[in-house]
């Protein structure tokens, strides 16, 4: 049963250009949550989908970043114009369609970004 | 909103003592659940404990146990026999009430960087 699964691991984009950062959910997992974490920081809450639907987006800057869960296929996370203080882990973590209190976040291994 | 205090930013322990990690929390909701997550140098986010608000005993997980003191707000997590693998960044993280959507978003700490001397 494979875990959450993120790609790349390693992304070098130059300012200006987009990031595209995939996450493929636990089997039978539905619900996806991105986080970033900056340089010496914990992870901080961006968004989080289910399935076609957008629930909660209070972590995400109001510019340049948007977030799918399409129907088929991974969630994306797209960065546009990318800047020098995109430069970040993000990270994934996916939970199933009816959590219970006690449910550990699982999460993948991140997605290494570098704005050059 | 809910708010993590990790007030150590870095820690030096002998390998073989037992070390703990502070963790002090905010937050207005009644059930909650509480989470330490280790970050090893590779990155990854390794799951250790948890401890649900209304759990009455102090969750253990082999070597690692949650000191709960809810009327104080902590949420403390000691390793017992230190090994050298456990060099690593330490996070606590909360998660409030779950939502009619099953919104599980977590508020993490700023961490604890743990250095284990041989």
């Amino acid at each position: 049963n494979a875990g959450v699964m993120q790609n790349p691991r390693h992304l070098v984009r130059r300012r200006g250009q987009e990031a595209r950062l995939r996450c493929s959910p636990m089997k039978g997992h539905s619900h996806v949550y991105w986080y970033r974490q900056l340089p010496e920081e914990g992870l901080k809450f961006m968004v989080y989908l289910q399935k076609e639907n957008i629930i909660d987006e209070s972590g995400m800057p109001k510019e340049r970043f948007s977030a799918e869960f399409p129907k088929e296929g991974p969630s994306i996370l797209r960065i546009q114009q990318v800047v020098r203080g995109d430069s970040a882990a993000y990270f994934c973590a996916s939970s199933p369609p009816n959590p219970i209190s006690n449910t550990e976040a699982f999460f993948g291994q991140g997605t290494r970004l570098t704005v050059v | 909103a809910q708010k993590i205090t990790q007030t150590q930013p870095g820690m030096f322990v002998q390998e073989k003592e037992a070390v703990t990690l502070d963790c002090t929390y905010d937050t207005s909701d009644q059930s909650y659940g509480l989470f330490w997550y280790k970050q090893p140098s590779s990155g990854e986010m390794i799951f250790l404990i948890y401890q649900g608000s209304y759990d009455e005993q102090n969750a253990t997980e082999g070597r690692y146990s949650l000191n709960f003191q809810k009327a104080r707000k902590s949420a403390n997590l000691v390793i017992s026999a230190s090994q050298l693998g456990d060099s690593a960044m330490y996070f606590c993280a909360m998660r409030g009430s779950i939502s009619n959507f099953g919104n599980e978003k977590l508020t993490f700490g700023t961490g604890t960087r743990l250095t284990i001397i041989p």
